[in-house]
């Protein structure tokens, strides 16, 4: 099945500055990749998703990018905020057969801090 | 406002007792999920129902029992569970089941604590 992996796990930064999160995932069949952001205690929610047939999407200071050869993709916050804290999970899903099909596996998580 | 509803917020129960999550969506989607996510971990799939139908259970042990009463209803009936199985268990919804760029909608979670 589908195996992501997401570095870093924790991540800190000055407001002002920029947040970059990697993920890797193994299944070749996966086209469509979300980020969530989860707040402490509460649901998470959908921030970006991108998928396998487009290379960069953004979303004012949020973007997205995707490596389809080398299986990975990246979330870019700029301009970070302290209300940017939170958890980031990336996610990637196959829509081709197999045992991961239609199944939004998730990377472990990467907590965020931005410090005022 | 969140556009999937989940009751209760809270739940406590011990290991004897009969309980059930409810989770309720009015955005005419045709695929509903259970998650389970421990703390600091990510979200666990557990069952899948598209268009009412279980799709996919992802070996959950039979202590869990999910319902779809219709496309807008989800339940995970509780019976005999374990303190391990203490956890937030968030239900989702997507337009459909594995459909590239449909993504899911979380509910607020039930946390549920088994003594």
């Amino acid at each position: 099945g589908e195996n992501v992996e997401q570095h870093p796990s924790t991540l800190s930064v000055q407001e002002g500055d920029s947040a970059v999160i990697k993920c890797t995932y193994s299944d070749s069949a996966s086209n469509y990749f979300p980020w969530y952001k989860q707040e402490l205690g509460k649901r998470p929610q959908l921030i970006i998703d991108i998928r396998s047939n487009v290379g960069e999407k953004k979303d004012q200071r949020i973007a997205v990018t995707l490596n389809k050869t080398a299986k990975h993709f990246s979330l870019h916050i700029t301009e970070t905020q302290p209300e940017d804290s939170a958890v980031y999970f990336c996610a990637a899903m196959p829509n081709a057969g197999g045992t991961s099909y239609g199944k939004l596996t998730f990377g472990q998580g990467t907590i965020l801090t931005v410090h005022p | 406002d969140t556009e999937v509803t989940q009751t209760p917020k809270h739940l406590v129960m011990g290991m004897t007792n009969k309980k059930s999550l409810k989770c309720e969506q009015h955005m005419g989607h045709r695929a509903m999920y259970w998650y389970k996510q421990k703390a600091k971990k990510p979200p666990e799939l557990m069952f899948v129902y598209s268009y009412e139908k279980l799709s996919i259970n992802e070996s959950v042990p039979s202590r869990f029992s999910p319902e779809c009463p219709n496309s807008s209803l989800l339940n995970l009936h509780l019976h005999a569970l374990q303190p391990e199985d203490s956890a937030l268990y968030l239900c989702a919804s997507s337009q459909q089941w594995g459909l590239g760029n449909s993504p899911l909608h979380f509910g607020n979670g039930t946390r549920l604590t088994v003594t």
